[in-house]
């Protein structure tokens, strides 16, 4: 199975803050990465796909990169409503995974 | 827009049965792969189980394989889960999502909650 880890897993941050999330594959997963938000309680929400893709309505102060075992999840400038924790998913193989997640928090 | 509702969660002993449903609306669900996620008390987001828009293929993670089956009807646009040998670790909230072809999570339902314990 394709592991996928995620750092840090705790990031704290303040509004207006830039701020980047690593995920990385056991093994190359070309672009076939996606991202997610999830809020307490809440369901996951699709933020990127194909590493880099902004799903629509998604802010553009998210934004994504990377290929094959290293990518990142860069928000611009933090907003209130983005403290949350963030899950990067890989769909290159069977079984999909998902990192451990990281969760940003107010400082 | 994407609108999907689990339904069929609840408390059942290890070792019973539990059939989840999720209805789909606001899309073409018979073009849609479509997938279950579960989530553990505190944990993260484990995939479960995706099938083909006409049910033709199927995937499970191997901690479920022989346990688990994903279904779907069409004609209802509905998705299903049927759970049987429960285990205390198969407790979870479990989202139903579709999934696009290349293989992201674009909608997801609100979840239901299945807590496997005596």
């Amino acid at each position: 199975d394709i592991q996928m880890t995620q750092s840090p897993s705790t990031l704290s941050a303040s509004v207006g803050d830039r701020v980047t999330i690593t995920c990385r594959a056991s093994q190359s997963i070309s672009s076939w990465l996606a991202w997610y938000q999830q809020r307490p309680g809440k369901a996951p929400k699709l933020l990127i796909y194909k590493a880099s893709t902004l799903e629509s309505g998604v802010p553009s102060r998210f934004s994504g990169s990377g290929s094959g075992t290293e990518f990142t999840l860069t928000i611009s400038s933090l907003q209130p409503d983005d403290f949350a924790t963030y899950y990067c998913q890989q769909n290159n193989y069977y079984p999909y995974t998902f990192g451990q997640g990281t969760k940003l928090e107010i400082k | 827009e994407v609108q999907l509702v689990e339904s069929g969660g609840g408390l059942v002993q290890p070792g019973g049965s539990q059939r989840l449903s999720c209805a789909a609306s606001g899309f073409t669900f018979s073009s849609s792969w479509m997938t279950w996620v579960r989530q553990a008390p505190g944990k993260g987001l484990e995939w479960v189980a995706n099938i083909k828009e006409d049910g033709s293929e199927i995937h499970y993670v191997d901690s479920v394989k022989g346990r688990f089956t994903i279904s779907r009807d069409n004609a209802k646009s509905s998705l299903y889960l049927q759970m049987i040998s429960l285990r205390a670790e198969d407790t979870a909230v479990y989202y139903c999502a579709s999934l696009h072809r290349s293989g992201h999570m674009y909608g997801w339902g609100q979840g239901t909650l299945v807590t496997v314990s005596s």
